[in-house]
């Protein structure tokens, strides 16, 4: 039933925490890395990107780092707040393809 | 808000029936996706186009789904003869190629087949 699907790995934190969400992905020829932030009812929505030339990248309280030896790819959220609680998606873009394969996502839970 | 609207936000139908789903993209986009979800699962790949030009079809789009963007702007999604396995989420989502790969989903069309 309906159930199965909502078996989501979950990361519970409290507010002001760090948090860090792991992604691993196959495909060594993506060249291109995106991690959304899904909110239920509402549509992904973009944090951050990374090009497969760059081990890491930092935002306004989010980073993310790249580990292509080991096809690994992680989120690294700073200070972490209620409003980060969510879903968060890492999708990967092959090379020579405009297209993104998602992975499962992550739920995030933050306790006040 | 991203700027990509879809309409409905919801659909109740029938198994048997059709229906079919608007997007309308962030204006000066020139790539359309669309992705079907499903519960606890990521996005799922269906059809992009660039401009009115359909560029690519996942193997799960079968023939019962079409897609089409008439003149390069909004673009609908219909499903024929709805299963109830055709219940889902979709997604819609926009880009510009000039800037790179970034896409910029819409609120979705929950689909619920009965």
């Amino acid at each position: 039933g309906e159930s199965v699907g909502l078996h989501l790995p979950t990361l519970s934190v409290q507010e002001g925490d760090n948090s860090i969400i792991n992604c691993a992905y196959s495909n060594s020829a993506s060249d291109y890395f995106i991690w959304y932030k899904q909110e239920s009812g509402k549509g992904p929505q973009f944090i951050i990107d990374i090009r497969s030339n760059m081990d890491k990248r930092q935002g306004q309280r989010v980073t993310v780092l790249l580990n292509k030896t080991v096809k690994h790819l992680s989120l690294q959220i700073a200070a972490t707040q209620p409003g980060d609680s969510a879903v968060y998606f890492c999708a990967e873009k092959a090379r020579g393809y405009s297209t993104l394969t998602f992975g499962k996502g992550t739920m995030l839970l933050v306790s006040p | 808000d991203t700027g990509v609207s879809q309409d409905p936000r919801h659909k109740i139908t029938k198994r048997g029936q059709n229906v079919t789903f608007r997007c309308d993209p962030i204006s000066e986009h020139n790539r359309l996706y669309w992705y079907r979800q499903t519960l606890g699962q990521g996005p799922e790949f269906l059809t992009y186009f660039q401009n009115e030009a359909q560029l690519e079809k996942s193997r799960l789009l079968s023939d019962r789904f079409s897609a089409e963007r008439p003149k390069g702007s909004f673009s609908t999604l219909e499903i024929q003869r709805t299963e109830q396995g055709d219940s889902a989420m979709y997604l819609c989502a926009s880009s510009l190629v000039a800037l790179g790969y970034e896409q910029f989903f819409g609120p979705g069309t929950r689909l619920t087949v009965l």
